[in-house]
């Protein structure tokens, strides 16, 4: 998995309790991705980070945050967990250049109850 | 209208034969174009990237770039039960660093 590491690999959390969800890259890339996959969806991007402190908003971020203190570190966290953000998260790194090929995280799959 | 549309599937193929993939995107400006395998319950595998016009071969797979029609495909030559996967368009539009991606297409290859 290129160097991506994501922690926890599994979580079932309830319904309003604060979840932060750790990726975790051996490649000092610059960019790194937070996407969700539920299926009908595909993959759609949460949030992305192309540098330390340096995050912008995807497609879908309503109810998530990012931070990024470290280049190997990419945090999501969703304040306040609702039923509609069950699904599996993969974070994903790609180099800075102009290739842009994305190399994916193991993922996360959260269960909110 | 979608940024990124790949056949909605399953595609079933025999064992040996050519599984044919298809893509088209809607930013005419886009540069690059990849090809993700998903196997279920699994993260997305970078297959095959693709940058300019023709046919690109990596072992039995083939990508196929047209930017004039817009379109992108994969071909899998000598398919194997192995290849049996979801197989994931992605595009860069123009002026991003962020990919958008089709929602897959399911091959299935029987034996």
């Amino acid at each position: 998995d290129a160097g991506i590491t994501q922690s926890p690999r599994h979580k079932v959390t309830e319904t309003g309790t604060p979840v932060t969800l750790r990726c975790h890259q051996t490649e000092n890339h610059r960019y790194m991705y937070w996407y969700r996959q539920d299926p009908g969806h595909g993959l759609r991007l949460i949030h992305y980070s192309y540098g330390v402190k340096d995050t912008d908003k995807g497609e879908v971020s309503d109810g998530y945050s990012v931070s990024r203190s470290k280049t190997e570190d990419f945090l999501l966290t969703l304040e306040s967990a609702t039923s509609s953000q069950t699904s599996v998260y993969f974070c994903a790194i790609s180099a800075a250049g102009d290739s842009e090929e994305q190399y994916f995280g193991p993922g996360t799959r959260l269960t909110v109850t | 209208q979608k940024e990124v549309e790949q056949n909605s599937g399953p595609l079933s193929v025999p064992e040996g034969a050519i599984a044919s993939l298809n893509c088209t995107y809607s930013d005419r400006g886009s540069q690059s174009f990849f090809w993700y395998r998903q196997y279920s319950g699994k993260s997305p595998e970078l297959i095959m990237s693709i940058y300019s016009n023709g046919d690109k071969e990596d072992g039995r797979f083939t990508a196929q770039l047209n930017k004039a029609s817009q379109y992108v495909s994969l071909l899998i030559r000598d398919s194997q039960p192995s290849d049996s996967a979801t197989y994931l368009c992605a595009v860069k539009p123009s002026n991003d660093y962020k990919l958008s991606f089709g929602a897959g297409t399911t091959v299935t290859v029987r034996a």
